[in-house]
């Protein structure tokens, strides 16, 4: 079993949809969360980070942690053709040396 | 805003060729990171460094070595270049207990 598990999609929405993605865990000593959007032929963008459980929000974008479950989220809002792209979690037990697993990435249509 | 540089956007090179990857940062980031990127197995680290002249093995060191001799800069060697190292490269850098930064990764093909 992977450590971090992502459905790779692809997903398809239309513009202005809500658009939710997903990862789930199994290190209970992770503690820092990232998701990377990352357009096709590039590198990954940093687009939220967060530590330990919460919420945190940046424009149309939120990002859930919930530890218990080992289960994270980003909640895309008002979904835009300029979202489609595919979205990597990511996540570290330690902020040192900051080791990342990844997840496989999902990859996100957003059509007008 | 952090920025990473990459050599080469895109390089072919023989089967058996020495090849250097080189990455620089700009932002005095203490950790730097290579990996590879291939469809359906996600991005897999290869070395990092945290510091200069250190460096440390990831989950796929076979086949590849690094060189840090400058804090800014991160090198990826293949010393006998195989097809199955035809991949997407790419290198991060963080500041120490924070997340990474990508640079826009080499698509490196061997024929």
């Amino acid at each position: 079993q992977k450590e971090v598990e992502q459905d790779p999609g692809p997903l398809s929405v239309p513009e202005g949809a809500i658009v939710s993605l997903n990862c789930t865990y199994s290190n209970s000593a992770f503690q820092y969360f990232m998701w990377y959007r990352q357009y096709s032929r590039k590198g990954p963008e940093l687009l939220m980070y967060t530590y330990s459980s919460g919420n945190k929000e940046d424009g149309r974008f939120t990002a859930q942690v919930d530890k218990s479950s080992k289960y994270i989220s980003l909640f895309i809002r008002d979904s835009q053709p300029s979202d489609s792209a595919t979205y990597l979690c990511a996540m570290s037990a330690r902020g040192g040396y900051n080791k990342l697993i990844f997840g496989a990435g999902t990859r996100l249509a957003v059509h007008p | 805003d952090v920025k990473v540089t990459q050599s080469s956007r895109y390089l072919v090179k023989r089967t058996g060729e020495k090849v250097f990857l080189e990455c620089v940062q700009d932002m005095d980031h203490e950790n730097m990171f290579w990996y590879r990127q291939d469809p359906g197995l996600g991005l897999r680290l290869i070395y990092f460094s945290y510091d200069v002249k250190m460096k440390e093995k990831g989950d796929i060191p076979e086949g590849y070595s690094v060189s840090r001799e400058k804090k800014e800069r991160f090198s990826l060697i293949l010393e006998s270049a195989s097809t199955n190292q035809t991949s997407m490269y790419l290198c991060a850098s963080s500041p120490a207990g924070s997340t990474q930064y990508f640079g826009p990764g080499t698509r490196l093909t061997v024929l």
